[in-house]
């Protein structure tokens, strides 16, 4: 099974800053990552898949990069609704496996 | 507007069965694979099981091989799970969710699913 972590698992921001999250694979997954948002209350939102595609109706401060084993998530100029609980998850195999979660909380 | 609406959650003793179901709406069910993930307590997320469009396909992890069964109604838009033999590690919040490709385009709020004595 391909191991994916994620790191941090809790991060600490300002609206308007930018912020970076890390996942890394266990072995290479081509470029077949998406990220997810969670949200209490809301249900789970896809907002980047294939490692850099965004997902119809994610806003463009959200952007995705790296293939193989590295990847990372970046929120740039963070909006209040962007406080939220991040995961990643690799879509290259069966079984499809999750990040741990990164918590972004304001500062 | 796409909708998810799982039901059929609650308590169950160890060793039971509890089956779930999902309620799809608003695009053509046949036309999607389908997944069921779950989030134990204070946990992230694990995929469960996947179905292909037609059900002749299905996926799991080793964790519930052999004990759950994803299945589908298309003439009913409704996805299952049957769970079998419950160990108190199932205890979580069971999602259904509609794949896009291999990712997961849609999610449901999600159900409950507590195995207790």
């Amino acid at each position: 099974d391909v191991q994916m972590t994620q790191s941090p698992s809790y991060l600490a921001a300002s609206p308007g800053e930018s912020v970076s999250i890390s996942c890394k694979a266990s072995k290479s997954i081509n470029t077949y990552l998406a990220w997810y948002q969670e949200k209490p209350g809301k249900t789970n939102k896809l907002l980047i898949y294939s490692g850099s595609t965004l997902q119809s109706g994610t806003p463009s401060r959200f952007s995705g990069s790296g293939s193989g084993t590295d990847f990372t998530l970046t929120i740039r100029s963070l909006e209040p609704e962007d406080f939220a609980v991040y995961y990643c998850q690799q879509h290259n195999e069966y079984p499809l496996t999750f990040g741990s979660g990164t918590k972004l909380e304001i500062k | 507007e796409v909708q998810l609406v799982e039901s059929g959650g609650g308590l169950v003793q160890p060793g039971r069965s509890l089956k779930l179901s999902c309620a799809a709406s608003g695009f053509t069910f046949s036309n999607y694979y389908m997944a069921w993930v779950r989030q134990a307590p204070k946990k992230g997320l694990e995929w469960v099981a996947t179905i292909s469009t037609s059900g002749s396909r299905t996926y799991y992890p080793d964790s519930v091989k052999g004990r759950f069964t994803i299945s589908r109604d298309n003439a009913k838009s409704s996805l299952y799970l049957q769970m079998n033999s419950l160990k108190s590690e199932d205890t979580a919040t069971y999602y259904c969710a509609r794949h896009s490709n291999w990712e997961l385009g849609y999610w449901g709020q999600g159900v409950m699913v507590t195995v207790s004595s």
